[in-house]
């Protein structure tokens, strides 16, 4: 079965302009997080879906958006880039939305923004 | 809110040694514990995880982490570490019974040494 696949792998945008990243889950798989990964602030949780609505939202500004489709496949975007916001961006999926079930990490987008 | 401690930005040990990599948290409801490592380049693998029932768990490769209730603590060991193993191990935790989001440590860099 293949695993979580995240597109692209490396972006590099430059400041005010806004990205898309996009995250196939594994087949199956309903539940779909996101999180923030940098050097400084460690990883961090930006928001999950499940069954196509967003159930639960970290601690971020409004730039930071997502959706996910009926296929279970999920899309993050951010407008208005920072310098901030470079970063490793994980995609996990999960079979339930509930705590129990093991989340499946794919390889990360890194975004550097200049 | 909950919250993770790792104690241990870096543990270098020899190859062949045991290690013990620790593990805080902190909450005022139950919780679910996770480790999770992160090779160079690469999303996160699970290497275990406790739900409930026996508070030591076995995982991947040869990893362990036992459960402590009044310590609060969840701390990952290894009897014999080889080469391979080095990589950074992060410690997570999410509410039981809540949508998925993990809280993560600051991670741990572990580096075996020949």
């Amino acid at each position: 079965k293949a695993g979580v696949t995240q597109t692209p792998r490396y972006l590099i945008k430059t400041r005010g302009q806004q990205v898309t990243l996009s995250c196939s889950p594994i087949s199956g798989h309903r539940s779909v997080s996101w999180y923030q990964q940098t050097p400084g602030q460690g990883l961090q949780f930006l928001f999950e879906y499940f069954s196509e609505t967003q159930r639960n939202k970290g601690n971020f500004p409004g730039r930071f958006s997502g959706r996910q489709f009926s296929n279970s496949r999920s899309e993050m975007n951010v407008s208005t880039l920072e310098l901030g916001d470079s970063a490793l961006y994980l995609c996990a999926s999960s079979l339930a939305g509930d705590g129990t079930k093991t989340q499946y990490f794919g390889p990360g987008t890194r975004l550097l923004v200049l | 809110a909950q919250s993770v401690t790792q104690l241990d930005s870096q543990v270098p040990v020899f190859e062949e040694a045991p290690v013990e990599l620790r593990c805080n948290y902190s909450s005022s409801v139950s919780v679910y514990l996770f480790w999770y490592v992160q090779y160079p380049n690469q999303g996160l693998q699970l290497l275990l995880k406790y739900l409930s029932g026996s508070t030591l768990v076995k995982g991947i490769n040869g990893f362990e982490a036992e459960f402590n209730k009044s310590q609060t603590s969840f701390h990952l060991r290894k009897p014999s570490v080889h080469i391979s193993d080095t990589a950074e191990y992060f410690c997570a935790v999410s509410l039981s019974g809540s949508a998925r989001q993990l809280t993560f440590g600051s991670g741990t860099q572990l580096t075996v040494l020949p």
